[in-house]
């Protein structure tokens, strides 16, 4: 049974500080690799798709990096600023089955 | 273009009673995702539905059953309301499995 790890659980960060978390999966079969942020009272929204070992993606102050020989993938933020609060959640699929396997999330809280 | 819509927003039901939960996904995507998420749980996958076949279904009992339409609409319907099927359902699109999923609002189901 495929197990979707994310580490940490929460975290509290200063406003303009840098941070990182972790999403760890079985290497085995690897398809893809998604993550999402999932603001309160909204619905979860992609931030990046990866495929390819090495990979890594950016969309603003956040980027993303992906080892599938290993089995991990980080989520950077850099300068972290109060709207970046919420709830980071990863999600892998292998390629012999289309059902995406999700993380429990890491919960960000950016303190001013 | 528009979003994926999810119908109602908000339900009330009663024990022992059935409901049905709407998605209209974005124009063109064929994948349709369902997925429960209650209080301090991740998300968890209902089932999956690629051009009108179901992909996947998560481990959710029989009472949980869903359908998709030639134009990608889909319903899940859930028989025999229990308690703990007081939850918020989400409904996620892509334009096939394992791409990035646009997620609706969700329909927040509490069973009294």
């Amino acid at each position: 049974i495929l197990n979707v790890e994310q580490s940490p659980q929460s975290l509290h960060v200063q406003e303009g500080d840098s941070t990182n978390f972790t999403c760890s999966f079985p290497s085995s079969n690897f398809y893809a690799l998604h993550w999402y942020r999932w603001e309160t009272a909204k619905s979860p929204e992609a931030l990046f798709v990866m495929t390819l070992n090495g990979d890594e993606k950016k969309k603003g102050r956040i980027s993303a990096t992906l080892n599938t020989k290993e089995g991990y993938s980080y989520l950077y933020i850099k300068g972290s600023q109060p709207e970046d609060s919420a709830t980071y959640l990863c999600a892998t699929g292998q390629d012999s089955n289309y059902q995406l396997i999700w993380g429990a999330g890491t919960k960000l809280i950016i303190k001013p | 273009k528009a979003g994926v819509t999810q119908t109602p927003r908000y339900l009330i039901k009663t024990r022992g009673q059935q409901v049905t939960l709407s998605c209209s996904p974005i124009s063109g995507h064929r994948s349709v995702s369902w997925y429960q998420q209650t209080p301090g749980q991740g998300l968890q996958f209902l089932f999956e539905y690629f051009s009108e076949t179901q992909r996947n279904k998560g481990n959710f009992p029989g009472r949980f059953s869903g359908r998709q339409f030639s134009n990608s609409r889909s319903e899940m319907n859930v028989s025999t309301l229990e308690l703990g099927d007081s939850a918020l359902y989400l409904c996620a699109s892509s334009l096939r499995p394992n791409y990035g999923y646009t997620f609706g609002s969700g329909t927040r189901l509490t069973v009294v």
